[in-house]
């Protein structure tokens, strides 16, 4: 069964610009949920998807929006970008949302932003 | 807010040489405590999910305890392979998932 799946793997952007990253669940998980990771911080909670409405959204600026299309697949934009935005981009996927549930994450992407 | 807090952020650790690993934690109705291990340039690979006080799972060199303010990740007789950040996280009535900041752990051959 494959894993969560992400893309790109990489990607460097200049600041002011926008990214869009995208993430294919495991089959069968309707759930998705996006975080970031830094150094400094760790593993900070974006937002959640489920059946293509957000369950839930953490403390980022409105920048950070995301989505999730029919299929469950998601996709996670940040626009005007800045320097501290490079961070390594995580999304997880569970089968249903909420309570208890165990998410698996795919292996990130990777963004800088000079 | 919910806190989860690791100790020892790092750790050394020669080969065959048992350790804890720590997870303690303020939530309002815990939902579900997950302990993750990651490698360096990847995304965090699921290990246990423990719900309730008392329980204990285990895999292979792993076991991992709740408690109802701590769990541990207990790893008996390390193998360098073992080397890794271990994360704890845990769900509360928000639905959120709350990361502590993890375990790095230096298995030494």
């Amino acid at each position: 069964k494959a894993g969560v799946t992400q893309t790109p793997r990489y990607l460097i952007k200049t600041r002011g610009q926008q990214v869009t990253l995208s993430c294919s669940p495991i089959s069968g998980h309707r759930s998705v949920s996006w975080y970031q990771q830094t150094p400094g911080q760790g593993l900070q909670f974006l937002f959640e998807y489920f059946s293509e409405t957000q369950r839930n959204k953490g403390n980022f600026p409105g920048r950070f929006s995301g989505r999730q299309f029919s299929n469950s697949r998601s996709e996670m934009n940040v626009s005007t970008l800045e320097l501290g935005d490079s961070a390594l981009y995580l999304c997880a996927s569970s089968p249903e949302s909420g309570s208890g549930n165990t998410i698996y994450f795919g292996e990130g992407s990777w963004l800088t932003v000079v | 807010e919910d806190q989860v807090t690791q100790s020892p952020e790092a750790l050394r650790l020669q080969e065959g040489e048992s350790s804890s690993l720590n997870c303690s934690y303020t939530v309002s109705g815990l939902r579900g405590l997950f302990w993750y291990r990651q490698d360096p340039g990847k995304g965090p690979e699921f290990l246990f999910t423990l719900y309730s006080a008392g329980e204990e799972k285990e895999k292979e060199r792993l076991k991992a305890t709740l408690t109802k303010k701590e769990s541990f990740l207990h790893i008996t007789a390390p193998k360098p392979e073992d080397s890794a950040t271990y994360l704890c996280a845990v769900r509360s009535g928000n639905n959120r998932l709350a990361f502590g900041k993890g375990n790095q752990v230096v298995v030494i051959p």
